[in-house]
């Protein structure tokens, strides 16, 4: 158990829907990571908060938006969901606002398994 | 551009040693991390190089080059539960604060 939470566990919705994901990082994480993994690719970066505050962005969509709250818990919206939108979303959380760096590993959540029919 | 390359799959024997290699072209590179991941399951921390060298941690070490941008994970007495993939991550560091992601190497233990 790596002291990430992730709800919900599985999610089934229509195209065109829209979804939040929710994240509550480890005690004492200030930084939540937001990635993607679909069966045909690896872990994709979306999006990092720290502290409240968007710190890095890779390819996240137009339609994929997120926050994170003054608890430090953060929520991934997906909207106009599209049958590609299917996969893996992980949640990860880290002590400090840099990727890197030894003691700074990211911990990995559950994950939610999202499908679009 | 950012490109990590990672065999796709690999077989080993239980008891046997297997290396898994990871070759890396990034803009930048400020240390390079090893994960493990069960399938449907959330990655898990392996290891972490930033010097060149070898990192030992147990059955699994982790082996750093900078000069050749290649990388490799050493599994010893392989195991069943091993059976997994392994991801390589290298934080490029400056303007982009983010991990890049191979697609993994699924390694399959066999009796």
């Amino acid at each position: 158990d790596s002291g990430v939470t992730q709800t919900p566990k599985h999610l089934i919705t229509a195209t065109g829907q829209r979804v939040t994901l929710r994240c509550s990082p480890r005690s004492g994480d200030l930084s939540v990571y937001w990635y993607q993994q679909s069966l045909d690719q690896g872990l994709q970066f979306l999006i990092q908060y720290y502290n409240g505050e968007e710190r890095a962005k890779g390819n996240i969509l137009e339609r994929f938006s997120a926050q994170q709250f003054p608890d430090l818990h953060s929520e991934l919206n997906l909207s106009s969901l599209e049958l590609g939108d299917s996969a893996l979303y992980f949640c990860a959380s880290s002590p400090s606002g840099t990727s890197g760096g030894i003691y700074n590993e990211q911990f990995f959540g559950p994950g939610t398994r999202l499908t679009v029919l | 551009g950012q490109n990590i390359d990672q065999p796709t799959e690999m077989t080993a024997t239980e008891g046997a040693i297997v290396q898994i290699n990871c070759t890396y072209q990034t803009s930048g590179f400020n240390g390079l991390f090893w994960y493990q991941q069960h399938a449907g399951e959330a990655p898990t921390f392996l290891s972490y190089n930033v010097l060149d060298g070898l990192e030992e941690k147990g059955r699994f070490s982790s082996f750093l080059s900078r000069s050749k941008g290649y990388s490799y994970l050493l599994l010893k007495e392989l195991q069943m539960k091993d059976s997994a993939s392994y991801l390589c991550a290298v934080f490029p560091g400056g303007a982009t604060n983010k991990l890049i992601f191979g697609t993994g190497t699924l390694l399959a233990v066999q009796p």
